[in-house]
């Protein structure tokens, strides 16, 4: 079956550190992968898209690397900042389908 | 300003009452969809509409109605709420379907089914 996998444990850094946070997946063969920022009570917020052709793909201080062997991304904050506190959702296509599915997201926690 | 609004942003009712939360965009998007999360469980489409007319079943379906018959609009429908229906909801637009465009969300309604 396809997953979305996603580190369910919460992530504590200190700030100024670069914040790593992983997203696996199986049984999907996406062309594109995005990840998206959303704070408690609130829609999720478009952060980056990678192509698969695209290895790595930078935005200020967010980098998104993208490895279809390992069939893992992974998303990196460099110098974190308490107001970086949120929870990191990727989305994949579901192949062959219109929807768009999301990991369950990684919640990530910087503190002063 | 771009957005996604939703109507209303918190609904208390009771098992049985129909009720639709109201979905708009200004971005002339063509595809729109609704998603519901509950803890522990994630995301999850429920319906999703690639133009006018054209509506089709997410990965949650059941229980759920929607609509579109104006490009702007996407209303959702609960015929008849029950308690597992409980959840936060969000409806997202994008300029098409796919994964190239970012999806735009709206701030959420937080739906009590008691």
């Amino acid at each position: 079956s396809q997953k979305i996998e996603q580190n369910s444990e919460a992530l504590n850094i200190q700030e100024g550190k670069t914040a790593t946070l992983t997203c696996n997946y199986t049984n999907y063969s996406p062309a594109y992968l995005q990840w998206y920022r959303q704070d408690p009570g609130r829609g999720p917020v478009f952060l980056l898209l990678i192509r698969e052709n695209e290895k790595e793909k930078r935005k200020e201080r967010l980098k998104v690397t993208f490895d279809t062997t390992l069939k893992q991304s992974l998303f990196h904050i460099t110098a974190s900042q308490p107001a970086d506190s949120a929870t990191y959702l990727c989305a994949l296509e579901n192949s062959g389908y219109s929807t768009l599915t999301f990991g369950k997201g990684t919640m990530l926690l910087v503190s002063p | 300003e771009a957005q996604v609004t939703q109507n209303p942003r918190y609904l208390i009712t009771v098992t049985g009452k129909k009720l639709t939360v109201t979905c708009s965009q200004n971005m002339n998007h063509e595809y729109m969809s609704w998603y519901r999360q509950d803890p522990g469980l994630g995301l999850r489409q429920i319906y999703y509409s690639m133009n006018v007319e054209v509506t089709d079943k997410g990965d949650v379906p059941e229980g759920y109605k929607v609509s579109r018959k104006e490009k702007r609009n996407f209303p959702l429908i609960l015929e008849s709420p029950s308690p597992n229906q409980t959840s936060l909801y969000f409806c997202a637009s994008s300029l098409s379907k796919g994964q190239l465009y970012e999806q735009y969300f709206g701030p959420g309604t937080r739906l009590t089914v008691t």
